[in-house]
């Protein structure tokens, strides 16, 4: 069975500053990895989606980076600002498997 | 992006009582939609899978006749929790990948906060 790990739990950030979310996965044989943004009390906005055949995406200030080999993932945030301060969750669907394996998530403070 | 919408955002409702729960693509078709159960704190637990025309695929320890999933239609998957309790008390979730992308890119709607008093 897939696990999936995010570390840390919780960060807190100046703002301005870069950082780096983690995320682990134990069956390197996945279709897809995704990283998910979530508000409190909110649903989830997908931020980036890396295919298995992929190194890495970027989109604005976010970089994803996936190597398979070693089952990690990183959510690279440049210049953080506070409106950057939500739970970032990172999802990975299995090759030949219809389901999606979510990590527990990084709170992110970015402090003013 | 693709957009999902769910309907209601809240809902409170009395023990015994039934509440349904819509999830919608608002342009885009998805054959198969997830049902998704969060607790405070937690991560995105999977209830069940939900497929256009079949019966719903549901995770281990998810009871079927307590969570109905009917997915009647390309752009709709509902549902209904039964004889609700306090313990079934959370925020649901649910989400859709559109059947067209080859991308598999997951899209998720804004969540239902269930209370049951």
């Amino acid at each position: 069975k897939q696990e999936v790990t995010q570390i840390p739990a919780a960060l807190s950030v100046p703002e301005g500053e870069n950082l780096v979310l983690n995320c682990s996965f134990t069956d390197s044989a996945i279709y897809n990895l995704q990283w998910f943004r979530q508000d409190p009390g909110k649903g989830l906005t997908s931020l980036l989606l890396i295919q298995s055949s992929q190194r890495e995406q970027t989109s604005g200030r976010l970089n994803a980076s996936l190597d398979k080999s070693s089952g990690r993932s990183t959510l690279y945030i440049a210049a953080s600002q506070p409106g950057d301060s939500a739970t970032y969750l990172c999802a990975v669907r299995v090759r030949g498997f219809n389901k999606f394996y979510f990590g527990s998530g990084t709170k992110l403070n970015v402090k003013p | 992006g693709a957009v999902v919408s769910q309907h209601p955002s809240r809902v409170i409702c009395k023990s015994g009582t039934s509440v349904k729960i819509e999830c919608r693509s608002l342009d885009f078709q998805a054959t198969t939609m997830f049902w998704y159960r969060q607790f405070p704190k937690q991560s995105l637990m999977l209830m069940a899978t939900s497929n256009e025309g079949s019966k719903a695929t549901y995770e281990q320890g998810v009871e079927k006749d307590k969570f109905l999933i009917n997915h009647a239609s390309l752009t709709l998957s509902t549902l209904t929790v039964t004889s609700a309790h306090p313990e079934d008390s959370s925020f649901y979730i649910c989400s859709a990948r559109p059947t067209s992308a080859n991308t598999g890119e997951l899209f998720f709607g804004e969540g239902s906060r269930l209370t049951v008093l």
